[in-house]
């Protein structure tokens, strides 16, 4: 069974320009997360998608935005690229159902990461 | 808001020393604790998780206890190997996200 699969792996952008990043979850997974990982801030929750609707949102600002296709695939794009803004972005996807009120944690696997570097 | 404190890295060890890593949590209710690694150019993995107390999560030879009581899920291993070398993160399931602490490098020479 394949993996997460994220491309590009590697980006180089300028301040200012914008970037897509993609991420093609497991088969079967609905539920896509995007992390921000840096070395000064760690591992930040950007967003989740399930059934191509935003369920859950972290504190970052509006240039960071996301979306879902039918196929469960999700992009995430940042506008006005700023320095800070370098980092590695990582997608995860789990089996979450939409069933509210489970007590079952919903295993989240990680795609290998995209790494963007604004220059 | 819910929050993961983890000891700060990096962790230099023999192999076949003992690991523990350090990691305490802040968190409203009861959350799942999960410990991840991320080797060199990869994503992250989850290595074991514990959903409530008293709970041991243990896999790899690796294991952690979830205690309530001092909110605390510590990583340890008995025998450290070489291929062990990578960045662990402590993470809790708080409000459906994942919640990470800063992460410890730990780095294991023959």
């Amino acid at each position: 069974k394949a993996g997460v699969t994220q491309t590009p792996r590697y980006l180089i952008k300028t301040r200012g320009q914008q970037v897509t990043l993609s991420c093609s979850p497991i088969s079967g997974h609905r539920s896509v997360s995007w992390y921000q990982q840096t070395p000064g801030q760690g591992l930040q929750f950007l967003f989740e998608y399930f059934s191509e609707t935003q369920r859950n949102k972290g504190n970052f600002p509006g240039r960071f935005s996301g979306r879902q296709f039918s196929n469960s695939r999700s992009e995430m794009n940042v506008s006005t690229l700023e320095l800070g803004d370098s980092a590695l972005y990582l997608c995860a996807s789990s089996r979450y159902t939409g069933t509210s009120g489970s007590s079952s944690y919903n295993e989240q696997f990680f795609g290998p990461g995209t790494r963007l570097t604004v220059l | 808001g819910d929050s993961v404190t983890q000891m700060e890295g990096p962790v230099t060890l023999s192999e076949e020393a003992f690991l523990t890593i350090n990691c305490t949590y802040t968190a409203t209710g009861y959350p799942s604790l999960f410990w991840y690694v991320q080797y060199p150019g990869e994503g992250l993995q989850l290595l074991l998780k514990a959903t409530k107390a008293d709970d041991k999560g243990s896999n790899k030879g690796f294991e952690a206890t979830y205690r309530k009581e001092t909110t605390s899920f510590h990583l340890e291993k008995g025998s450290v190997q070489v291929s062990d070398s990578a960045v662990y993160f402590c993470a809790l399931d708080g409000s459906e996200k994942l919640v990470f602490g800063k992460g410890t490098k730990l780095t294991v020479n023959p």
